[in-house]
Order: structure tokens, then sequence, then C-alpha cells
């Protein structure tokens, strides 16, 4: 059964970067019929999807976040990561990992979330 | 502002069947697959629906997905108190080569 979990600090400064890892186990980051993706929740708000990445590396993101994500993958730790950098309040948000098929355009597997709040 | 429009908010009473509806366009709903999904509070999102009717092993028969051009509808019968919960709908967006949501609708059992 796979299963992702984020991990990552809890507050962030603003204008600082944003960093979060999803562990992947029970699977691998490796296979070629995944996007291993970053999805967010702000307060009291809807889902909003940041960005994916492949086990080869290539990488998509939200135009609306784009100048600011790096999405990475450790292939060896079967860790991908997010960074976010120059964050505002309004990126306080709940982070969630997630496992998308890439033939089928769903996500089936989620983390937990974890929740990032920006403050000094 | 989410790509996919949801109603804010459904209600029902137990026993009863409630509908929610996801409009979208036709770079995502229209070209691609619904897919639905159950938020319990202060808990990740639950694949309920893929492919825009089917169901993952383990979701109950009471809840059905269906898809006309644009627009996707989830149907609950027999509601139940404990399906008291956040839906949403989902896509893939061919122009943005990536997911989109619709902003959720919450479902509330009288």
């Amino acid at each position: 059964q796979v299963q992702l979990q984020e991990s990552g600090p809890g507050l962030v400064k603003p204008s600082e970067t944003l960093s979060l890892t999803c562990t992947v186990s029970g699977g691998s980051v490796s296979s070629s019929s995944y996007y291993w993706s970053w999805i967010r929740q702000p307060p009291g708000k809807g889902l909003e999807w940041i960005g994916y990445i492949y086990y080869s590396g290539s990488t998509n993101y939200n135009p609306s976040l784009k100048s600011r994500v790096t999405i990475s993958v450790d292939t060896s730790k079967n860790q991908f990561s997010l960074k976010l950098s120059s964050v505002t309040a309004a990126d306080t948000a709940v982070y969630s990992c997630a496992r998308g098929d890439n033939y089928y355009f769903y996500m089936d597997v989620w983390g937990k979330g974890a929740t990032v709040t920006v403050s000094s | 502002q989410s790509v996919l429009t949801q109603p804010p908010s459904a209600s029902g009473t137990p026993g009863q069947r409630v509908t929610i509806s996801c409009s979208g366009s036709s770079s995502n709903i229209g070209s691609n697959t619904a897919n639905w999904y159950q938020q319990l509070p202060g808990t990740a999102p639950k694949l309920l629906i893929y492919s825009n009717n089917q169901r993952p092993s383990g979701v109950p028969d009471r809840f059905s997905g269906s898809k006309s051009g644009t627009s996707a509808s989830l149907a609950i019968s027999g509601l139940q108190s404990d399906d008291e919960a956040d839906y949403y709908c989902a896509a893939w967006d061919d122009s943005l080569n990536g997911w989109v949501f619709g902003g959720g609708t919450k479902l509330t059992v009288l």
C-alpha cells in the first residue's frame, strides 16, 4: 500500500523560501506511471494544484506560481520536494503531496498534509 | 476563482438523493475525464470517483458520477450523516498540462 508523508517547517517568515519534502513508502518515485504532485489548500478555501514532477525529472507548474516554484526528485531516497520562494501570508496553507496517474489523470494517493504558516 | 465551477453548498435529509454539479470547459472536462474527491473535516481528500463514473475499491455504490459535454455530476443516494463533507471535482486541463479543481461543495445532512 503506497503512502505519502510530508515533512518540513511549519512556520516560514515572509520573503523566505518554503521547503517541504514528500517521502514515498510502499511504491517508487521512479515509476513511469505517475506524476508526483503538490497541492495546497489555504484556510477555508479550495484546492490548488501547484505542480508535478515525473521520475525523469521533468516538471510542470501552475502558471500562477511558476515563477516561485521548484519541484525536485531524489530517487535514491524515494522522495520529492517543493520549494516556494518569496512567500507571503497568502501562501499560508495546508500543503499536500499526491500521486497522480498519468494515463487516467487522477490523483489517487494523498499525504495527510502539512500546515505551513507564513508569519514573522 | 476556481477553474471548475461547483455550487458552494448542498443539503439533504437522511435517505435522500443529492447531486452536485461541476462545470468546466473544452480544455478540461470537455476533453478529459472528471474525478471527485471527498474531504472530511481535518483530513486529506479521498478519491471518490475517477474516469467520470468509476469507483475505487471500498467506495460504496451509493456514490455515482456522470459526465456530459463540459459538465460532470456526482450523485449520492441513500444519504447518511457521515456523508457530511466537502466534495471537490477535478480534471486534467490540456491548456495547463496539469490538474484543475472546483471550489468545493459543502454537503450538509439535515
